[in-house]
């Protein structure tokens, strides 16, 4: 079955960017579409975005002049990078699959997270 | 865009059932049939237990029912075991193609 791996550096600094990939086995990237959702300290989720496997994206628009979702097909990974950051992103980071359901035949984006990765916890201080 | 809410706690015994509430807007669950519900225990990633309002992914017990009236989602839990002493989080897609989570709500089972 398909499992999701999030990888990158636990501590980033004040006003740096923090980036994550998340590396996708079992499966295929393609034909999937992939999200990246946080979690903070008080146990808050935050969705980030949502990236589609022709590359086009939906980000948070709280968030979206700061980060950038990719998708790197070849290596079946997908990719978080998330600039100036603050002590208020701090957080466990997990990358998730977006989930599609075909009752009768037809498919459907349920738009619902089915598979996720086990997170990665991210400091921002100096 | 503002979080859905949802009520900090609920409980209940074995055996019991319990009702966990996710308000929202017209601009998310009151036109959405994309509302998800997520289990989530210490130190584990949260799992899927309901999409599209009423639907189980395969696997996750008949005793986890979803429901929606307006603006508000509910997440029923029947026959509570102990194992369902989690935290809860609901989500719903929005008019603006985002995704919106609740606060999320901590079951205890007494």
């Amino acid at each position: 079955q398909v499992q999701l791996q999030e990888s990158g550096p636990g501590l980033v600094k004040p006003s740096e960017t923090l980036s994550l990939t998340c590396t996708v086995s079992g499966g295929s990237i393609s034909g999937s579409y992939w999200s990246w959702i946080r979690q903070t300290p008080g146990k808050r989720l935050e969705w980030m975005g949502f990236i589609y496997f022709s590359g086009s994206v939906n980000y948070n628009p709280s968030l979206e002049r700061r980060v950038t979702i990719s998708i790197d097909t070849p290596k079946n990974q997908l990719s978080l990078k998330l600039a100036s950051v603050t002590a208020a992103d701090t957080a466990v980071y997990y990358c998730a699959r977006g989930a599609t359901y075909c009752p009768n035949g037809v498919c459907s984006k349920a738009r619902a997270f089915d598979v996720w990765g086990q997170g990665t916890l991210v400091a921002v201080s100096s | 865009q503002s979080a859905l809410t949802q009520p900090p706690s609920v409980s209940g015994s074995p055996g019991q059932s319990v009702t966990i509430s996710c308000t929202g807007t017209s601009n998310d669950v009151g036109n959405s049939n994309r509302v998800s519900w997520y289990q989530q225990s210490p130190g584990t990633a949260p799992k899927l237990i309901v999409y599209e309002v009423t639907n189980r992914p395969s696997g996750v017990p008949d005793r986890f029912s979803g429901s929606k009236s307006g603006n508000t989602a509910s997440l029923t839990i029947s026959r509570l075991q102990a194992e369902d002493d989690a935290d809860y989080y609901c989500s719903s897609y929005s008019i603006s193609s985002t995704v919106l989570f609740g606060g999320g709500t901590k079951l205890t089972v007494l």
